[in-house]
């Protein structure tokens, strides 16, 4: 059954670089029918989407996270990872790394939505 | 940017049926996914593409949509169907642009 563990430290000071990875286990990452993506939840408040990644390497970032993100993936070791740079506080929240199918909508969008999330990471921007 | 609309929470006595909708102008023209996100946990998904159910997901959770407003509806809402719900969906001018609700509190009690 297919597994999504994120790993990272739980602590980072601001300005610094958040750096997340997500190991998937029991499904290859180097497939065409998934994109494999980041989404965030600050405590108590609502999910966002961060990005996603394609197991050749393209990317599709947040419009309002753009400026900061840099996604990646490793398919020898089965894993993909973002950063977030110049962290503040505003970036403190649960990290989810999820399996994203994509599809061609109506009008020839490629649309995307998680169907299988890892249990979360909890990151902390803070002094 | 675009946004999806719910109502910040719904409450029902157990055995109701409970409604959480989800307005956005795309609607019409994207597919509707729904999350439930129970305490500490993290969101799975209980409705697909509009109103399919993944499986093993209770016959009671159905999803529907008529213009610009989708609607999740628990049918004989139980105790542990208490949870926040999300509607997923995208914006119609554009790829990969996904968005979440934000999010309906469903008490049960």
């Amino acid at each position: 059954q297919l597994q999504l563990q994120e790993s990272g430290p739980g602590l980072v000071k601001p300005s610094e670089t958040l750096s997340l990875t997500c190991n998937v286990s029991a499904a290859s990452i180097s497939t065409s029918s998934f994109y494999w993506g980041w989404i965030r939840q600050p405590p108590g408040k609502g999910l966002e989407c961060i990005g996603s990644i394609f197991y050749t390497g393209s990317t599709h970032y947040n419009p309002s996270l753009k400026s900061r993100v840099t996604m990646s993936v490793d398919t020898s070791k089965n894993q993909f990872s973002v950063k977030l740079r110049s962290v503040t506080a505003a970036d403190t929240a649960v990290y989810y790394c999820a399996r994203l199918p994509w599809h061609y909508d109506a009008s020839g969008y490629q649309t995307t939505w998680p169907d299988t999330w890892g249990r979360g990471t909890l990151v902390t921007v803070s002094s | 940017s675009y946004e999806l609309t719910q109502p910040p929470s719904v409450s029902v006595s157990p055995g109701q049926t409970a409604k959480i909708t989800c307005s956005g102008d795309a609607l019409p023209k994207k597919f509707v996914y729904w999350y439930q996100q129970k305490s500490g946990l993290a969101p799975v998904v209980v409705i697909f593409e509009d109103g399919k159910r993944p499986s093993g997901m209770p016959e009671r959770f159905s999803g529907s949509k008529s213009g610009t407003v989708a609607t999740l509806t628990i049918s004989g809402a139980q105790v542990e169907d208490e949870a926040d719900y999300y509607c997923y969906s995208s914006d119609s001018t554009s790829s990969h642009s996904g968005v979440f609700g934000g999010g309906t509190k469903l008490t049960v009690l």
